[in-house]
């Protein structure tokens, strides 16, 4: 159980182009999606929280203008990136809440490289 | 805030070495630990995980135990191979008692295992 699946795995863009990676929860209800992002050896930072069917929580240092994140059902979440540049290359995982005792689920990660 | 150190790596060893990495936390409550690790090229697995304390979390030969009263969580595996190589996260949810337990992760140690 708890499987989720997260889309594109790699994805090659023009610097200025948006970037839209999907995060979906195959056989459970994720009523909470937390994004990280992991520069080239340095560790998962958490970016934002998304809740579903409200506004996502931006940690602080995040540009929530450029990094949107939907939320709309209990098994979508999506967060794109606008206006995309070079530093904003990395690899972006998106980990369901509430799974505590369980031990997590990761989605398989994108990995983004703006050129 | 939550918080995850871990060893400095990179760590480098011969096979069948015994290996130790070292991780402490600080968290308020009561958290729940784990190890993960993430191998070249790809997502971040679950390694083991312990949910109380002085439990004692094991998997592929490695083994951590939740010590509560040295706030540790060391992973440990006594014979080390090729395969092992691999880059180890230490990482921690539900300490701070928030909603839906966000994970924190240590920075990550780098294990190279040579022949």
């Amino acid at each position: 159980g708890a499987v989720v699946s997260q889309h594109p795995s790699w994805v090659i863009c023009k610097s200025g182009t948006s970037v839209k990676i999907e995060c979906r929860s195959l056989d459970f209800q994720a009523t909470t999606m937390f994004w990280y992002r992991q520069f080239p050896k340095q560790s998962l930072m958490l970016m934002a929280t998304s809740n579903e069917g409200s506004k996502a929580t931006y940690e602080q240092g995040v540009e929530k203008d450029k990094f949107l994140i939907n939320h709309a059902s209990l098994t979508l979440s999506t967060l794109t990136v606008t206006s995309a540049h070079p530093e904003d290359s990395s690899f972006y995982i998106c980990i369901p809440g509430g799974r505590a005792e369980g031990g997590y689920t990761f989605g398989s990660g994108t990995r983004l490289t703006v050129v | 805030g939550d918080s995850v150190t871990q060893m400095e790596g990179p760590v480098t060893l011969s096979e069948e070495a015994f290996l130790t990495i070292n991780c402490t936390y600080t968290a308020t409550g009561y958290p729940s630990l784990f190890w993960y690790v993430q191998y070249p090229g790809e997502g971040l697995q679950l390694l083991l995980k312990a949910t109380k304390a002085d439990d004692k979390g094991s998997n592929k030969g490695f083994e951590a135990t939740y010590r509560k009263e040295t706030t540790s969580f060391h992973l440990e595996k006594g014979s080390v191979q090729v395969s092992d190589s691999a880059v180890y996260f230490c990482a921690l949810s539900g300490g701070s008692g928030g909603s839906n337990y966000k994970l924190t992760f240590g920075k990550g140690t780098l294990l190279t295992v040579n022949p």
